[in-house]
């Protein structure tokens, strides 16, 4: 059965500090993974995407990285800001097109 | 703006009612999706269409129906077939339906039965 699993649940930092978010998933065969960042009440908004032969890919203080490998993902969070508040869902794409959603990782940065 | 309008914001159900959630693009997408999100758990599909007047059934169809009389528009009708639908449902669109292809969201409908 094709399966996303996103760590922490839950994550609490300070404004200002880094974190990094995992993404593990058993989706074979594999076409990419993506990384969306989900703002209460609204619509989940596309950070990076992933093929199989990337290892890094930067997008401002957002940085995705994948082994293919061990079929892991980490998405890591420069210096923080309150706007960083959100639901970050790591999102695998399958055979035909099928897409297996992890059930996201809630970020809420303090000051 | 381009992007995908989902309304109303918020809406309520009563038993045995049907309600229908609107969807409409301005981004000249072919292909445009129906999700449902619930607490802990990833979204699902309900619906897609990669074609106006085509359109097919996703994991969690049962007590759903849609319609793509239009490129631009993706209602989803909620029956009163579908005995859980407290939910928050998001519209989403891609350039062809290809694989791979970035979704673009709408701002979601949250929908709650009285």
């Amino acid at each position: 059965k094709n399966q996303v699993e996103q760590s922490p649940q839950s994550l609490i930092i300070l404004e200002g500090k880094n974190c990094t978010l995992q993404c593990n998933y058993t989706v074979s065969p594999f076409s990419n993974l993506r990384w969306y960042k989900q703002d209460t009440g609204r619509g989940p908004v596309s950070l990076t995407i992933m093929t199989f032969s990337e290892n890094t890919k930067s997008n401002g203080r957002y940085t995705a990285t994948l082994d293919a490998d061990t079929k892991q993902s980490s998405l890591h969070i420069t210096a923080s800001q309150l706007s960083d508040s959100a639901s970050y869902i790591c999102v695998v794409t399958g055979g035909g097109n099928k897409l297996t959603f992890g059930t996201g990782t809630q970020l809420k940065v303090e000051l | 703006d381009g992007g995908i309008t989902q309304s109303p914001k918020y809406l309520f159900r009563k038993e045995g009612q049907n309600v229908t959630l609107s969807c409409e693009q301005n981004l000249n997408h072919d292909a445009m999706y129906w999700y449902r999100q619930d607490p802990g758990q990833g979204l699902r599909l309900i619906y897609y269409s990669q074609i106006v007047n085509d359109f097919q059934k996703g994991d969690i169809a049962e007590g759903y129906s849609v319609s793509r009389e239009k490129k631009e528009s993706f209602p989803l009708t909620v029956t009163s077939a579908q005995k859980n639908p407290t939910a928050f449902y998001l519209c989403a669109s891609t350039p062809t339906g290809a694989a791979g292809e970035k979704l673009f969201f709408g701002s979601g409908t949250q929908l709650s039965v009285l």
